[in-house]
């Protein structure tokens, strides 16, 4: 089946350690996104990449970077310059551009300790 | 991209129609109103999207008004597993950036 993946599902570190979220997708979607959801809240755009290489900041990138090096693929690093980065993390896809139908991921919940 | 205007809440019956209704009073001509839900703990899932007449597909209908300034999301027999947050999204085209605002969450009861 196509989707989207994942991994972890819960992540725990402690701070000032990087983490780096994993974010596959077999759908042969061009472009990928990160997205950040604190509780009670709408999701906010960290980073996404219409194609392989080449990537953008979205609304709050402060504190993460990514790579875009295979077209399934889309890491994220929370880094400790990050200063507030317990959140619930969702990697999503889409064919075309920003406004076309995306698929989200399960999601990913990091705590920092 | 235009912002849009959301209940925080509705309650449903089973059985019964969900509407929800979205304001988007400044979109613009080339704007499209998407909706998405998000079931807890879960990613978000698209449902629907349209630019100026009614669409309709396996999972709802969507419903604008002829002024375009506001939409309804029709689920036409809501069951227990569409209680969720539920997102209305102005979007340029392909251009834009999907803004998630906070939604409405509905509640579907027995």
């Amino acid at each position: 089946d196509g989707g989207i993946t994942q991994s972890p599902k819960y992540l725990f570190r402690k701070e000032g350690q990087n983490v780096t979220l994993s974010c596959e997708q077999n759908l042969n979607h061009d472009a990928m996104y990160w997205y950040r959801q604190d509780p009670g809240q709408g999701l906010r755009l960290i980073y996404y990449s219409q194609i392989v290489n080449d990537f953008q900041k979205g609304d709050i990138a402060e504190g993460y970077s990514v790579s875009r090096e295979k077209k399934e693929s889309f890491p994220l690093t929370v880094t400790s310059a990050q200063k507030n980065p317990t959140a619930f993390y969702l990697c999503a896809s889409s064919i075309g551009g920003r406004g076309n139908e995306q698929f989200f991921g399960p999601g990913t919940r990091l705590t920092v300790l | 991209d235009a912002k849009t205007t959301q209940p925080p809440s509705m309650d449903c019956a089973e059985g019964r129609a969900a509407n929800l209704p979205c304001n988007h009073s400044t979109i613009s001509g080339n704007e499209y109103v998407y909706w998405y839900r998000q079931i807890h703990s879960q990613g978000p899932q698209y449902i629907i999207h349209g630019l100026k007449n009614n669409e309709t597909n396996e999972m709802a209908s969507l419903i604008i008004t002829e002024d375009r300034k506001s939409s309804t999301l029709i689920l036409p027999h809501a069951t227990l597993r569409d209680t969720a947050v539920y997102y209305c999204i102005v979007i340029r085209g392909s251009q834009g950036n999907l803004i998630f605002g906070k939604g409405t969450k509905l509640s579907v009861k027995p």
